[in-house]
């Protein structure tokens, strides 16, 4: 089915570990984003790519890495977890960043540092 | 600076009545608005979206919006509620941000609506 699908939903891991969080989509946008929803904060934007390769830095980019070797891809890594990280993280995409497009949002990925 | 307000974090409704859910924006040039909604454990779905033209623009659902420049502001409404739209709702624009375009969320109103 088309659509934008993330994994895993859930995640509980500890501090200072490697987690990483996928997203892939099936529309061949070419604009995708990684949230963070946080109570009070609403969405914020952490990293964003405009296309294979193209990557750039959002509100709150700091202790995240991102990568988009694929159009259809666009992993999450943090590299040494902290607490500050615990949050419910959304990938979403859209065509073309300038028009009038709105976003799509996967499902979403719960994710418990301990 | 861009931003999104949403004044109330939650609204309570009773079924039948209808609804507004409030947000106002600061953004240069021309507003590209949006409204998302979220059920618990899903992601957002977008509901409607003014670009240009007629300043009440209908979308998914039932709903419709209001844009009104001068007040800058871009409310979410409906007639009649129901109790399944009880649900988290935001309000975005599209904006420049250090150059380039992104979208901006508001905080959220949670939205309940009494049987």
């Amino acid at each position: 089915d088309a659509g934008i699908t993330q994994s895993p939903r859930y995640k509980i891991t500890e501090t200072g570990r490697q987690v990483t969080l996928m997203c892939h989509q099936t529309w061949s946008h070419s604009y995708m984003f990684w949230y963070r929803q946080d109570l009070g904060h609403g969405l914020r934007l952490i990293y964003y790519s405009a296309a294979a390769d193209i990557t750039d830095k959002g509100e709150v980019p700091d202790g995240y890495v991102v990568s988009r070797s694929k159009t259809e891809n666009f992993p999450l890594t943090l590299e040494s977890a902290t607490r500050s990280q615990t949050s419910v993280y959304f990938c979403a995409s859209s065509d073309y960043l300038p028009s009038n497009q709105p976003q799509h949002f996967g499902d979403g990925t719960r994710l418990s540092i301990l | 600076a861009q931003s999104v307000a949403q004044p109330e974090d939650q609204v309570n409704v009773a079924e039948g009545n209808p609804l507004t859910v409030k947000c106002t924006y600061s953004v240069s040039g021309n507003p590209y608005l949006f409204w998302y909604v979220q059920y618990p454990n899903r992601g957002l779905q977008f509901l409607l979206k003014y670009i240009t033209g007629d300043n009440l623009v209908k979308g998914s659902y039932g709903f419709e919006a209001e844009f009104n420049k001068s007040q800058t502001s871009f409310h979410l409404k409906k007639p009649s509620a129901l109790v399944s739209d009880s649900a988290l709702y935001f309000c975005a624009v599209r904006g420049l941000l250090s150059g380039t375009y992104k979208y901006i969320f508001g905080t959220g109103t949670r939205l309940k609506v009494l049987a």
